[in-house]
């Protein structure tokens, strides 16, 4: 088994501010996602990273910024905050294989812009 | 259009009756078919999944049924209790970094 740790678990930002979320897996897979939430809605996907120092960008990638820098770890930036802003941010992984994919989540970061 | 589709949004069924939830998607070459339980303001849990070479399997009180030829999966819970209260995901995957969610069914189990 494996463990996905995302911090900070709540994030309370001012608009335009610059955010950062991180996203530590020890699973030892090489794809990483981050998907947004927001409130009763399904998932949307931001940026996903196939191995250290990928990104690909997701259909919601305009206001992020995204960084691997590591096989472990997968880094979120919100560019610039919007006010009334409410999403929770959830990270991913997936297992390897071409063929069969599985994907694993992490416990959020919940985001509120004042 | 979308990638996959889930319907419905919203469902609220009686304690002890069934809730089906179904979604269809649009690429034929999609072979895995997770589904994910998500309690409030908690992370998205795979629950059940099925492969393209099944058509059905359960897991308890959990179904899941795969028409290939529909492009059409479902989700069936029997016997539902207020503890199945929750949002349910669907998703369908090609394989490797190829997985497209649908929008989530909200349901409510009541008392």
């Amino acid at each position: 088994g494996g463990i996905i740790t995302q911090t900070p678990k709540f994030l309370i930002g001012q608009e335009g501010q610059k955010l950062t979320l991180k996203c530590q897996q020890n699973f030892n897979h090489d794809t990483m996602y981050w998907y947004r939430q927001d409130s009763g809605k399904g998932l949307r996907l931001i940026y996903y990273s196939i191995t250290e120092n990928d990104l690909q960008k997701g259909d919601l990638s305009e206001g992020y910024d995204a960084s691997r820098e590591k096989k472990s770890s997968f880094s979120l930036t919100v560019t610039s905050a919007q006010k009334n802003e409410m999403a929770v941010f959830l990270c991913a992984t997936e297992t390897g294989g071409a063929r069969y994919a599985e994907q694993f989540f992490g416990p959020g970061t919940r985001l509120t812009v004042l | 259009g979308e990638q996959v589709e889930q319907l419905p949004s919203i469902l609220r069924v009686q304690e002890r009756s069934s809730a089906s939830i179904n979604c269809t998607y649009e690429n034929s070459a999609s072979n895995y078919f997770p589904w994910y339980k998500q309690e409030p303001g908690e992370n998205p849990k795979l629950i059940i999944d099925i492969r393209s070479n099944m058509e059905r399997k359960q897991i308890q009180g959990l179904i899941v049924l795969l028409d290939k030829k529909a492009k059409r999966f479902s989700l069936h819970i029997t016997d539902t209790q207020p503890a199945d209260s929750a949002m349910y995901f669907c998703a369908a995957s090609t394989g490797y970094q190829n997985f497209y969610f649908g929008k989530g069914t909200s349901l409510t189990v009541i008392p």
